[in-house]
């Protein structure tokens, strides 16, 4: 167990519907990370918070964006939902910039 | 065109072999990652590496700066090993870029 927890496991929705995905970071982590990861493009860097505060974007759609919470937790949006957004969703934490804790991934499928 | 990659993509090994697996980056780093992804999804950060050589228990990893290269070594492989191994590079402040994995299986 790496202490980064995510909900919901498992996400079944529609084209065109809008979700939220959430994601708690080991105690005292600052920094959060999201990734995607699917089967044709394996995994992406979407984009990192640090204490509140966007720090890094990497291959983030417009129809997607995320915030962290004074809590530290963060939460990704995906909205306009296309089929090819089902992925495996995963958040990381970390001190600052150092090792990364990965959470157990929410599966998102899209009909 | 891949900032990474990695080799091979496929391997299979019997249960005590020696085990490297290779990746190799063409842009500048800050740091270079190991990861490893279990069959059911979870993944788990092995190795953060910015120069030389980390070991923990079987598994070693090392990186060579001038060459853009790092290896991932698993001494005594077992079949619990098996999984898909990763290699992702930080860029400048905070982009990170992905290998495509090497699917490791070990047989008893």
């Amino acid at each position: 167990d790496s202490g980064v927890t995510q909900t919901p496991k498992h996400l079944i929705t529609a084209t065109g519907q809008r979700v939220t995905l959430r994601c708690s970071p080991r105690s005292g982590d600052l920094s959060v990370y999201w990734y995607q990861q699917s089967l044709d493009q394996g995994l992406q860097f979407l984009i990192q918070y640090y204490n509140g505060e966007e720090r890094a974007k990497g291959n983030i759609l417009e129809r997607f964006s995320a915030q962290q919470f004074p809590d530290l937790h963060s939460e990704l949006n995906l909205s306009s939902l296309e089929l090819g957004d089902s992925a495996l969703y995963f958040c990381a934490s970390s001190v600052a910039g150092g090792e990364q804790f990965f959470g157990p991934g929410t599966r998102l499928t899209v009909l | 065109k891949n900032e990474v990659e990695q080799s091979p993509q496929n391997l299979t090994a019997q249960e005590g072999e020696f085990i490297t697996i290779n990746c190799s980056y063409s842009v500048g780093i800050s740091a270079l990652h190991w990861l490893q992804q279990h069959p059911g999804g979870g993944i788990v950060s092995l190795f953060m590496l910015s120069s030389g050589k980390k070991k923990h228990g079987r598994l070693i990893a090392t990186i060579n700066i001038q060459e853009k290269h790092s290896s991932l070594h698993i001494t005594a492989s077992h079949p619990r090993d098996s999984a898909v191994y990763i290699c992702a590079v930080r860029v400048g402040g905070n982009q990170f870029y992905f290998g495509t994995g090497t699917s490791l299986t070990v047989i008893p």
